[in-house]
């Protein structure tokens, strides 16, 4: 059974950094691309990153692009969101969620984890 | 980029009445290998994303047949033959022909009258 597990959510300060991580089991981590998709408080899914299988591609939303870092350690099964310079308008809940190339599109979520940007 | 775009954004619906949600995008979903990567998902009150409909048609497995996907090209439709209190939530389209997958629709609340 594929299951995605985010944690690392929390409170920070306009202006902090946070680290966002997802375990990942029932598949071959590694062979499968993974994203970060949000969504703020009542509002709808904003994609937010991708990152290859191996790790050696990545893309980012413009809303993130150079604040925020993606990366993966296949050996630990793990997806990882380094956000920097928080804003409030980052506030939201992130999920990961798995690529699944076949069909393009995501075919398994997290049950995601809130991040509250405010002093 | 890619711009998806649902109809209505709102809609009300008398439960065991059929309900329709429009998705349209803003260039063809048409992809080079032929086929078209248009995707539904169903986000219930509390929950995280689902995915129910992928390449425009196709249902996931326990996805009950009353949810149906049609379409081509840039307008799609996802179908609700006779909506059930479990089905309440927000829709959500969205592509995955164009490169990185950063389209959604805006959703759509699904709600009982």
């Amino acid at each position: 059974e594929v299951q995605l597990v985010e944690s690392g959510g929390g409170l920070v300060q306009p202006g902090g950094s946070l680290r966002l991580s997802c375990a990942a089991s029932g598949f071959t981590f590694s062979t499968y691309a993974m994203n970060w998709v949000r969504q703020a408080p009542g509002k709808g899914l904003e994609w937010v990153s991708v990152i290859s299988g191996s790790g050696g591609s990545t893309y980012y939303a413009d809303s993130v692009k150079g604040r925020f870092t993606v990366s993966r350690d296949n050996s630990k099964n793990t997806l990882y969101l380094q956000m920097n310079s928080l804003r409030a308008e980052d506030t939201a809940v992130y999920y990961c969620a798995k690529w699944e190339e076949i069909n393009r599109d995501f075919d398994y979520w997290g049950q995601g984890t809130l991040v509250t940007v405010s002093s | 980029d890619v711009v998806m775009t649902q109809s209505p954004l709102s809609l009300p619906v008398t439960l065991g009445q059929p309900a329709s949600i429009s998705c349209r995008s803003s260039q063809s979903l048409v992809h080079s290998d032929g086929n078209i990567y248009l995707s539904w998902f169903q986000q219930r009150p509390g929950q995280s994303p689902r995915r129910l409909i992928y390449k425009v048609s196709n249902r996931d497995s326990g996805v009950p047949d009353r949810f149906s996907g049609s379409g081509s090209g840039t307008d799609f439709t996802l179908k609700i033959s006779r909506v059930e209190a479990e089905d309440v939530g927000v829709y959500y389209c969205m592509q995955g022909t164009h490169w990185p997958p950063k389209a959604f629709g805006q959703g759509t609340k699904v709600e009982i009258k």
